[in-house]
């Protein structure tokens, strides 16, 4: 089965510029996961879709972040204004579902430099 | 709130060698655990996890972890390593009891090298 695909690899930005990232999950998967996964540390969770509602999104710094999964199938994540800390890998995720244990996919990341 | 420790930035091993790798959490209620590597430039590959059941999990690659509740640890080992081991590793967490949401929370990482 194809993997979760993300795009762009790669991206540099001017601060206070706005930047956005789209993710296709495996096909079926109801469940899209984003994270921010800042050098020398973990990935943290931004936000979870279940199909095109938010599940959870405490993470979030909603006055520069959003996220969409119209369709319940691709998303993006969108920053603006973005700040030099938003420096990162941003990783998307999908899986069958909750409510019971499924295994998680990850994709290989979009790289985002703030300059 | 649920979290991860990985205490050790960096271990080093000679080829051959065992390995492990530390990792405690703290969840609430009861945890799946997982282990995920890293290579440079790639997204993060699933090795194992432990959902309920045996206390010793096995996955891929010849790693294994061992669930320990009244340590709350769960150790990353393989008997004997391999240079193409080297890489970047994260233990994560779930508490079973989050409901629909399910999200990770990940450890901070632990480079991996392996000395031929």
């Amino acid at each position: 089965e194809a993997g979760v695909a993300q795009s762009p690899r790669y991206k540099i930005i001017e601060k206070r510029q706005s930047v956005a990232f789209w993710c296709n999950p495996i096909s079926g998967h109801a469940t899209l996961y984003w994270y921010q996964q800042i050098l020398g540390q973990g990935p943290k969770l931004l936000i979870q879709f279940q199909n095109n509602g938010v599940v959870d999104d405490s993470q979030l710094p909603k006055d520069r972040f959003s996220a969409e999964r119209l369709k319940g199938v691709d998303s993006t994540l969108k920053i603006q204004p973005a700040k030099l800390e938003d420096s990162a890998v941003y990783l998307c995720a999908s899986s069958l579902g909750t409510g019971r244990f499924y295994g998680y996919t990850f994709g290989s990341g979009t790289r985002l430099t703030v300059v | 709130a649920q979290s991860v420790a990985q205490p050790e930035d960096q271990v080093n091993v000679a080829e051959g060698n065992p390995l492990t790798v530390k990792c405690t959490y703290s969840v609430s209620g009861n945890p799946y655990l997982f282990w995920y590597v890293q290579y440079p430039n790639r997204g993060l590959q699933f090795l194992l996890k432990y959902i309920t059941g045996d206390n010793l999990v096995k996955g891929s690659y010849g790693f294994e972890a061992e669930f320990n509740k009244s340590q709350t640890s769960f150790h990353l080992k393989k008997p004997s390593a391999l240079v193409s081991d080297s890489a970047l590793y994260f233990c994560a967490v779930r508490d079973r009891s989050g409901g629909g949401a399910d999200g990770l929370t990940f450890g901070k990482g632990t480079h991996l090298i392996i000395q031929p």
